[in-house]
Formats: structure tokens, sequence, C-alpha cells
């Protein structure tokens, strides 16, 4: 079955400093991939997708990396504020069901 | 604009209990997603609706989960009856037709089964 794996489980990074925050995924017919952030008591907010056509997405401060060669996705947060401190996760998508990770908690040292 | 809600935001009840999770969506939105994350576990997708018509269940547990959306409104999750492994947080997130993918969660139900 599919799975989706985060390389790293927690993640602490110096705040204005770029956060790389990684995903692999097993499923090589997934078109879609997204990425979530999940601050305390509340919900999954949607940040970014990214078609499995494309290898690279921005939006703001963030860049979604897409490598289907070696199925992997990755979060990268430019000049990183306390405020991005929350649980990252990465989903994909195949057929109508999304399929997430176990998230990375990202902290951001002040 | 108000975002998904759900309620109860937090509900503790004894094994073979009946449970019911509302969930409103964004108003427009037609698809409706149930997902329930067990503690220390990804987040794992229950079912889809589009408006009131179950697209896809495929997620869901067993018989004990019984997930309506009279109307294409809000939705419930009935458990009945909770088990143990049935405790977790259950989400529900909406989106709208032509972004199935940029979907909007609410703040979750931790469900928990004693």
């Amino acid at each position: 079955g599919e799975s989706v794996g985060l390389h790293l489980p927690t993640l602490s990074v110096q705040e204005g400093d770029n956060s790389i925050i990684n995903c692999a995924y097993s499923n090589s017919a997934s078109d879609y991939f997204i990425w979530y952030k999940q601050e305390s008591g509340k919900g999954p907010q949607f940040i970014i997708d990214i078609r499995s056509n494309m290898d690279k997405r921005q939006g703001q401060r963030v860049t979604v990396l897409l490598n289907k060669t070696v199925k992997h996705l990755s979060l990268q947060i430019a000049a990183t504020q306390p405020g991005d401190s929350a649980v990252y996760f990465c989903a994909e998508s195949y057929g109508n069901q999304f399929y997430f990770g176990t998230g990375t908690s990202l902290t951001v040292i002040p | 604009e108000a975002g998904v809600t759900q309620f109860p935001s937090h509900s503790v009840i004894e094994k073979g209990q009946t449970v019911t999770l509302r969930c409103d969506p964004i108003s427009g939105h037609d698809n409706l997603y149930w997902y329930r994350r067990v503690m220390g576990k990804e987040i794992k997708f229950l079912l889809h609706f589009v408006k009131e018509s179950k697209q896809d269940e495929s997620g869901m547990p067993n018989n004990r989960f019984l997930a309506e959306r009279t109307g294409g409104t809000y939705s419930t999750l009935k458990v009945q009856p909770a088990e143990l492994e049935d405790s977790g947080v259950y989400f529900c997130a909406s989106s709208q037709v032509g972004s199935p993918y940029e979907q909007y969660f609410g703040p979750g139900t931790r469900l928990t089964v004693t």
C-alpha cells in the first residue's frame, strides 16, 4: 500500500535561517502532493501543492520541490519566523484519496 | 468567512457507548472529507462526500462507523458502539469541487474511549 513518511520527526532552526522539511512517498502513481501546517490545537492548514508533472512550485516564502525519480518531496521555508513553528505534514493524492505522513515538528529558535 | 467547524471539540465516552461527531464545512464547499489521527500515527482518510453522496468510503474502519451528509451541508460521523481503538482526533475538511486538493480542515474532535 501507499506510504508517506518523513525523514526527520523534529527539526530546529534559528530564526531567519531557511528550513527544509523532507518527505518520501512510495506510490509513483500519485498525481498530487500537498503540504500542510498544523499548529497546536488547530487542524492542518493548506500551505502549497504541486502536481506530479511539475518539479518545483513557489509560494510566499515557501517552495516545494518534487523529485519523482527518488520519490522525494521537500518544503523549503525561507527566512523562518517564530510563527512557522508547527507540525508539517506532506500528503499525496491518488485517485480520490489522500495519504498523509506522520509529520515533522519544526521549532524556530529566536 | 467562517472556516470549517467541528463539534464537540473533545468527547470522552466509555467503551460500548455511542458518539456522534458533527462537521460544518465552509459554505459552498461540495467536497467534505473525514480523517482520523490515532496518537503517534499519520492522519488517515476515512471517507469523502460530494454534496450528499458518498464518493469514497473505503477508509472507514468497520461498520461501527456511519457517516451522513443529509442535504449536502453539514455531516455527522457516528461511532456505535465505540471501542478503545477508536480513540484519536477526527478531522473534517472541505474543498470546492474545482480545487479538491486545497482542503480546509476543521480543528478536529478529540475522542477518548475509556
